[in-house]
């Protein structure tokens, strides 16, 4: 069935470090693919998505692209800030019209100054 | 865009009483509506979702009940919690022919 496996946490990075959250997928087909972060204490926001091979999904600063050859999906982003600080949750949209997201299990961000 | 909402935003409740937890959906008609649970320091995990008034499909089977009176209301219920029950509830919506989901601001139970 299909899958979502996320590097573990927690990843502790200095500001303006580099960032890269390894995502991988297990799916029959071709699914979109999500990256959704969370704040402390908060619900889920949507960050980014891809829908398609080859696709760059974008905002805020951070990127991912959507490799097929790879069934991957890392998030990446330049130069990190305090408050990038979350939870960051990969995620696929599941076969089907019911739109149930398989999500992976989460990575805690921590930035320190 | 669409706006979710949880109530409450945190919740005490002790071992054996019942649990109302409500979420509503502004913004959108006739959404597909979901239950998350999220244990401390874990993923999500999925409950319930609904296509539709009266429709409910469970994924696990648990100590929980969901329901959906109105096109844009979605209830989580129990009639008696378990310790197991604490956790954070997050409320989702998706709109017909789209794929992503939005969240509401989630509501933290403690089950003592």
């Amino acid at each position: 069935g299909n899958s979502v496996t996320q590097m573990e946490g927690p990843v502790t990075l200095s500001e303006e470090a580099f960032l890269t959250i390894n995502c991988t997928y297990t799916a029959t087909g071709y699914p979109s693919l999500f990256w959704y972060v969370q704040y402390p204490g908060e619900g889920l926001q949507l960050l980014l998505k891809a829908t398609k091979a080859d696709d760059k999904g974008s905002n805020k600063g951070f990127e991912a692209t959507y490799r097929k050859e790879t069934t991957s999906f890392h998030l990446e982003k330049g130069s990190v800030q305090v408050s990038d600080s979350a939870v960051y949750f990969c995620a696929l949209h599941g076969s089907g019209n019911t739109g149930k997201l398989i999500f992976g299990q989460g990575t805690t961000l921590q930035v320190k100054p | 865009s669409q706006t979710i909402h949880q109530w409450p935003a945190t919740l005490v409740q002790p071992v054996g009483s019942p649990l109302s937890l409500e979420c509503t959906v502004e913004g959108t008609s006739n959404p597909n509506l979901y239950w998350y649970r999220q244990a401390a320091g874990r993923g999500l995990q999925l409950l319930f979702y609904s296509v539709g008034i009266g429709q409910i499909s469970s994924e696990v089977p648990q100590n929980l009940s969901a329901s959906r009176p109105q096109d844009r209301q979605f209830i989580l219920s129990s009639k008696k919690l378990l310790l197991s029950d604490s956790g954070f509830y997050l409320c989702a919506s998706r709109q017909e022919g789209q794929e992503t989901q939005y969240f509401g601001p989630g509501t933290r139970l403690l089950v003592l």
